[in-house]
């Protein structure tokens, strides 16, 4: 069975400084990676996700991620963080099987913290 | 082209109640998915539904939970006599036919968030 580990549970930055937040992901094969962004009480918003191809994947609002294969990780970035940036970040990974993909597997979470 | 959608947004049941959680997937999308997230803890996939069909039920509790996604009309995820420890925020999650370059993204709706006093 698949696991995610994100072994930042809290994480604070300034405003403006840049940002990584780490995943860490165990399963035999390759998996489908994804970035997600919770606000307080909110659903989760896709950042940007992995399937194949480039390591390295761009998603919405600034944010890009590098899969590292040999690191088993899959780490987010943003140059510059803004106030707004300030939320829940989880990390999950997926297998497709059959005719889709299984359900998610997702870190605990990294809450941001934004100092001004 | 409207999200997916989950009502209600906020559910108040008495223990030993029922609980009835709605889930409409985005336009296009024939795969639902369940997720629970518990206080303090990271969100549990509970239930994978194609219409009609339960695929993958392995994170479901085996009393008192059950799932379905008919022929027409929304996913319901469904919480019989419910206790104290199911008060949790439920997200659906829905995702695209297979064949789909998209098939295997799962968008999310907002949750329903369940108190059980």
């Amino acid at each position: 069975a698949q696991s995610v580990t994100q072994p930042d549970i809290h994480i604070t930055v300034s405003e403006g400084a840049s940002l990584e937040l780490r995943c860490n992901y165990s399963y035999g094969a390759t998996p489908y990676l994804f970035w997600y962004v919770q606000s307080p009480g909110q659903g989760l918003q896709l950042l940007l996700k992995y399937f194949s191809g480039d390591t390295l994947v761009q998603g919405i609002k600034g944010f890009e991620a590098e899969f590292k294969r040999s690191q088993s990780s899959f780490n987010l970035r943003k140059p510059s963080v803004h106030w707004s940036d300030a939320a829940e970040y989880f990390c999950a990974v997926g297998v497709a099987s059959g005719g889709g993909a299984d359900g998610l597997t997702f870190g605990k979470g990294t809450h941001l913290i934004i100092q001004p | 082209n409207a999200g997916v959608m989950q009502n209600p947004r906020h559910l108040v049941r008495r223990r030993g109640q029922e609980a009835r959680l709605r889930c409409s997937p985005m336009k296009g999308h024939s795969h639902v998915y369940w997720y629970r997230q518990l206080p303090e803890e990271g969100l549990k996939f509970m239930v994978y539904l194609q219409k009609e069909n339960i695929i993958d039920e392995s994170g479901m509790p085996k009393e008192r939970f059950s799932a379905e996604f008919p022929k027409e009309g929304p996913s319901i995820l469904r919480i019989q006599q419910v206790v104290r420890g199911d008060s949790a925020a439920y997200f659906c999650a829905s995702s695209p036919t297979s064949g789909d370059s998209e098939f295997n993204t799962q968008y999310f709706g907002p949750g329903t968030r369940l108190t059980v006093l």
